[in-house]
């Protein structure tokens, strides 16, 4: 069964660099996956698709802070010169036959 | 601009019923494919359900049997029909737009979202 680990938070200081880590679980280590930035109460926020050969699509507008990889099972997102307004859930989804789901979030707090 | 514009939210009892519509512009609509997502209270993004141009869905566990997703292309709308709503289903419900027309291995993921309308069920 697919599934999208996430760790439930993390934190970093203002202008350091963090790197959020989404785990594919079940033996689909070359799906990849997209990250959604969401800060409620607005919509979330689509950020990159991220394959497993580490190569990434960015949405329009995304800031070049934002970046991602992949090693193995795990797809990273990667966030450079942390601004306060980083601060907010970030989100993995991938799809399969059959399979739609979300990670579990992580919480990002920019100290 | 892609815009989605989610309504119908509101109180309902459970075992009631309630229809979510989101209508969409600033692309073409028809071209794809379709998906609520909800938040409950304290949680995170649940994928609900998804349509494809051609009508075909898929739902989640969760809902399968209870919740119906369908489209009019001509009024550049997208429908979650809710019913036998449970307390669960609190939530607050996205609208988003697929990247392709009908489910593709290669990239089939939400990359534009509406603001979301929120669902209470609550006696």
């Amino acid at each position: 069964q697919l599934v999208l680990t996430q760790s439930p938070s993390a934190s970093a200081s203002l202008g350091a660099s963090v790197k959020l880590t989404c785990t594919l679980t079940g033996g689909h280590s070359d799906y990849a996956i997209a990250w959604h930035q969401h800060q409620p109460p607005k919509g979330p926020r689509y950020l990159m698709k991220v394959n497993s050969d580490g190569s990434h699509t960015k949405g329009d507008g995304i800031p070049d802070r934002f970046s991602g990889s992949s090693s193995g099972a795990e797809r990273y997102l990667t966030i450079s010169s942390l601004q306060s307004g980083d601060e907010a859930d970030y989100y993995c989804q991938t799809w399969g036959p059959g399979i739609r789901v979300f990670g579990g979030g992580t919480k990002l707090t920019v100290l | 601009e892609v815009q989605l514009l989610e309504s119908g939210g509101g109180l309902v009892q459970p075992g009631g019923s309630l229809r979510l519509s989101c209508a969409a512009s600033g692309f073409t609509y028809s071209s794809y494919a379709m998906s609520w997502v909800r938040q409950a209270p304290g949680k995170g993004l649940e994928w609900v359900s998804a349509i494809s141009v051609g009508d075909a869905t898929y739902y989640a566990d969760s809902v399968k049997g209870r919740f119906t997703t369908s489209r009019d292309n001509s009024k550049n709308t997208v429908y979650l029909q809710m019913s036998s709503l449970r307390a669960e289903d609190t939530a607050t419900y996205y609208c988003a737009k697929m990247t392709r027309p009908y489910y593709d291995r290669s990239g089939y993921y939400c990359d534009s979202w509406g603001q979301g309308t929120l669902v209470t069920v609550s006696s």
